[in-house]
């Protein structure tokens, strides 16, 4: 079947720009979760949905970053007014469930994001 | 804190030699770890994974035991092929509130050589 999917594949942007980072996820899994991939940082989670409500937004980095999930299905991570430090490769991942902490996590091949 | 440590890489080695790439946890309670592998220009693939302590993970001749008392999953491999050229990840996944997230050491890159 159909892995999880990612749009745009690459995404340049100027500094201060608004993104939209779209997902969609393995058709009937109901847990959905962002990360980032950067040199420095390595890889780090942003946010986790279950469902269409966020338990856990710790790892958005400020308040430009959000993310929303319709539809118990497609998720939009967007960052306003982006930043040089912003570039990286956004990562979306789903799981079956989500509530089981063995519940293995998909990924997509990732969004490369450009800040000039 | 609540980490992931992998041993710094990059790693290379020849065909047929054998593979350990280190990776020690801190954690309260009894996480599930994984290793994961992302292969030149592609996603991450979950590679194996262990859900408590004693069990062994294994997929395409790699494994990994959970230990406990050490809290290390070391990832091994008896002969690499030039196949298995890629960046390794070990993460953990803790219960309670942390359910979603998924923690990840630095990743580890190894190079085999024909």
């Amino acid at each position: 079947g159909a892995g999880v999917s990612q749009s745009p594949s690459n995404k340049v942007t100027e500094k201060g720009k608004d993104v939209e980072l779209r997902c969609d996820p393995i058709s009937g899994h109901t847990a959905l979760y962002w990360y980032r991939q950067s040199l420095g940082q390595g890889l780090e989670f942003l946010i986790y949905f279950q469902g269409n409500s966020a338990p856990d937004k710790s790892g958005l980095p400020s308040d430009r970053f959000s993310a929303e999930r319709t539809g118990g299905s497609v998720s939009t991570l967007t960052i306003q007014r982006t930043q040089q430090e912003d570039s990286a490769v956004y990562l979306c991942a789903s799981s079956l469930m989500g509530l089981d902490k063995g519940d293995t996590q998909y990924f997509g091949p990732g969004t490369r994001l450009t800040v000039l | 804190g609540d980490s992931v440590t992998q041993m710094e890489g990059p790693v290379t080695l020849s065909e047929e030699a054998f593979l350990t790439i280190n990776c020690t946890y801190t954690a309260t309670g009894y996480p599930s770890l994984f290793w994961y592998v992302q292969y030149p220009g592609e996603g991450l693939q979950l590679l194996l994974k262990a859900t408590k302590a004693d069990d062994k993970g294994s997929n395409k001749g790699f494994e990994a035991t959970y230990r406990k008392e050490t809290t290390s999953f070391h990832l091994e491999k008896g002969s690499v092929q030039v196949s298995d050229s890629a960046v390794y990840f070990c993460a953990k996944r803790a219960g309670g509130t942390s359910y979603g997230k998924l923690t990840f050491g630095q990743g580890t890159i190894l190079t085999v050589h024909p």
